[in-house]
């Protein structure tokens, strides 16, 4: 079985400030990492992942996360937030291993991040 | 290009009444997804789809839920006998393939409110 745990549910942060969502997860076996955004009025769409290789990931929008396989963590951090930030951000894992083909995800409960001006 | 649309985006409907839900993927995306949002909770899954077959239905949390693919294109998901605590965002995603660690795009959710 396979969980996430995201450790706050609201972080408020004024522009231009740095930010850390945290995200935990449990798995028996090995995992794939997801952070998801929502944005306002907007579908779930993909920020980053971590696949194999290099256990710091980066998006496009200056988001990163690093995986830490020892502490079981994902955090998302963004060194300078913009107003534009604002929304709800899920972490989720998918786990393989021998006969686990597919990619069903399991998320965290989210975290709504709000960027005050 | 098109992306996952999902329809009606909204549904109120009367407990016990069953109500039917529609994804269509992006076209070319063999593996579609089902999950449901309830108010302040994560995403949970319901039932997973390659092609028309659906080799995991683990999450569908009773026998009044049922889904169904035609082919590698639309789904729908049925809810029979309605109950309040059905209420909550349905969520359709289709990825490539179903391999792990594909990126699965997600549709905008239909919203259910079962009175």
């Amino acid at each position: 079985a396979q969980s996430v745990t995201q450790l706050d549910s609201q972080v408020p942060v004024f522009e231009e400030a740095p930010v850390e969502l945290r995200c935990n997860y449990s798995s028996s076996v090995s995992v794939y990492l997801f952070w998801y955004v929502q944005y306002p009025n907007q579908g779930l769409q993909l920020l980053l992942k971590y696949l194999s290789g290099s256990t710091l990931v980066e998006s496009i929008n200056g988001f990163e996360a690093e995986f830490n396989k020892s502490q079981t963590s994902f955090h998302l951090r963004k060194p300078s937030v913009h107003i534009s930030d604002t929304a709800e951000y899920f972490c989720a894992v998918t786990s393989f291993a021998g006969g686990t083909s597919y990619g069903k995800l399991t998320f965290g409960q989210g975290t709504i991040l709000t960027v005050h001006p | 290009g098109a992306g996952v649309s999902q329809s009606p985006s909204n549904k109120v409907t009367e407990k016990g009444k069953d109500v039917e839900l529609r994804c269509d993927p992006i076209s070319g995306h063999t593996a579609l997804y089902w999950y449901r949002q309830r108010l302040g909770q994560g995403l949970e899954f319901l039932i997973y789809f390659q092609g028309n077959s659906a080799p995991d239905k683990s999450g569908l949390p009773s026998d009044r839920f049922s889904a169904e693919r035609t082919g590698e294109s639309v789904s729908t998901l049925t809810i029979q006998r309605t109950q309040q605590e059905d209420s909550a965002v349905y969520l359709c995603a289709s990825s490539r393939t179903s391999g792990v660690g594909e990126t699965q795009y997600f549709g905008p959710g239909t919203r259910l409110l079962v009175l």
